[in-house]
């Protein structure tokens, strides 16, 4: 069955550098949570998207910002980046009402 | 949000049961006690929920207290894979689409 597919699957960026990480969720998943984890934390909740609306957001810095588009996939943009930043970024979709389903989680290293 | 308490860790004996627990004494009427756990290195993943009635699959138990205010993840025999933190969340079914708050869980590791 298919899963959430996220890419990068490693990123290594410089300070003040953006990147951009991609999530596609699985097929007919009407929502997308996005978590941010750092070492040895839980996973954060930064922000959802229902129905390509975004739908909830939580402690997601200002530098950052993400959006779902039509065919459903949804995008994280980080700039100005701070060695911070470094952590494992988990995206999930879920069906409505439905469990939360991760995929395997995008590393980001801030040097 | 309604809260939940668990305890920071547990442990277990290889293939033995395993009861987890969470308090969440201000559960509402609307609100689903889901439990996901995360394998080191992994993302979250699904375990179980449940509203009221105990729940069944094949991964685990989910005992409710008949008052609601707590609930019980069961492994009924535990393998080394199990070995991860286990959360215990609230989700209100009006509003299943806004954010899944996780921790903190209960890291339960398992010895052989």
């Amino acid at each position: 069955a298919a899963g959430v597919i996220q890419s990068p699957r490693h990123l290594i960026k410089e300070k003040r550098e953006t990147a951009t990480l991609k999530c596609y969720p699985i097929p007919r998943h009407d929502t997308v949570y996005w978590y941010q984890q750092g070492p040895g934390q839980d996973p954060q909740f930064l922000i959802s998207f229902y129905e390509k609306m975004q739908s909830d957001k939580g402690s997601i810095p200002d530098r950052f910002s993400a959006q779902q588009f039509s065919d459903y996939h949804s995008e994280l943009n980080m700039s100005s980046l701070e060695l911070g930043d470094s952590a494992l970024y988990f995206c999930a979709s879920s069906p409505m009402a439905g469990e939360l389903f991760f995929g395997e989680g995008s590393r980001l290293t801030v040097l | 949000d309604a809260k939940t308490t668990q305890p920071n860790s547990m442990e277990s004996n290889e293939e033995e049961p395993v009861h987890l627990p969470c308090n969440h004494s201000t559960i509402s009427g609307t609100d689903y006690i889901h439990w996901y756990r995360q394998l080191p290195s992994q993302g979250p993943e699904y375990v179980i929920h449940g509203l009221t009635s105990n729940v069944n699959n094949r991964m685990a138990s989910l005992a409710i207290a008949e008052d609601r205010k707590s609930s019980t993840l069961i492994l009924h025999r535990a393998t080394l894979r199990d070995a991860a933190v286990y959360y215990c969340i609230l989700r209100d079914v009006r509003t299943s689409y806004d954010k899944v708050i996780f921790g903190p869980g209960t890291s339960l590791s398992v010895i052989p």
